[in-house]
């Protein structure tokens, strides 16, 4: 079936440090690729999302590719700010299905 | 603003117990959601609801029902509480049938069970 993989955390930066935050899948043929965002006592929502290899989304700063070859959807920020502390969830979709496949999540937190 | 409203925020449930999770969108969007967060895990789907009027099942239904009430409201029911229940709860809702790429979320119910 569909999995996703991302990296454990919790992760912590210091202010304007360059972010990545790993995110790998399993299923079979194209999936669309999803990277959410849950601020503290907030509900997730979209930050940003690809839906064919090659493609790279991006948002607020925030850049992602979509890796066919390695299977891969790493999330990426050349510098981070503390407002960027928050839960983040990779995620996929497989063509109409209905429901998106979450990873774990990673908690980031951002030192001034 | 206020978009997809859970409530309550936190619960806390003696085993066997029932209670009902609420949730509101005033966006007027087609398709809810209900997914279940455990620590370690990604979000997992309970239930969905399409359109008004219909629900089917996701990846982790055993243990509740869901009632579509209106296109604003979708409630998910635990009959009898078990431990294994324990977990965030958020509702979710998106604008398009069949799809469900822009998922609008709550900020989630914290749930206990005793």
């Amino acid at each position: 079936g569909n999995s996703v993989t991302q990296m454990e955390g919790p992760v912590t930066l210091s202010e304007e440090a360059f972010l990545t935050i790993n995110c790998t899948y399993t299923a079979t043929g194209y999936p669309s690729l999803f990277w959410y965002v849950q601020y503290p006592g907030e509900g997730l929502q979209l930050l940003l999302k690809a839906t064919k290899a090659d493609d790279k989304g991006s948002n607020k700063g925030f850049e992602a590719t979509y890796r066919k070859e390695t299977t891969s959807f790493h999330l990426e920020k050349g510098s981070v700010q503390v407002s960027d502390s928050a839960v983040y969830f990779c995620a996929l979709r497989k063509g109409s299905a209905r429901q998106l496949t979450f990873g774990s999540g990673t908690q980031l937190t951002v030192l001034p | 603003n206020a978009g997809v409203t859970q409530t309550p925020k936190f619960q806390v449930l003696k085993t066997g117990q029932s209670m009902t999770l609420q949730c509101a969108q005033d966006m007027n969007h087609n398709s809810m959601y209900w997914y279940r967060q455990d620590p370690g895990m990604g979000l997992r789907l309970i239930y969905y609801s399409a359109s008004e009027g219909t629900t089917d099942k996701g990846e982790v239904p055993n243990g509740y029902n869901v009632s579509r009430l209106n296109k604003r409201e979708f409630s998910l029911r635990l009959e009898s509480a078990a431990p294994s229940q324990t977990s965030v709860y958020f509702c979710a809702s998106s604008p398009d049938q069949g799809t469900n790429e822009k998922l609008f979320f709550g900020s989630g119910t914290q749930l206990s069970v005793l």
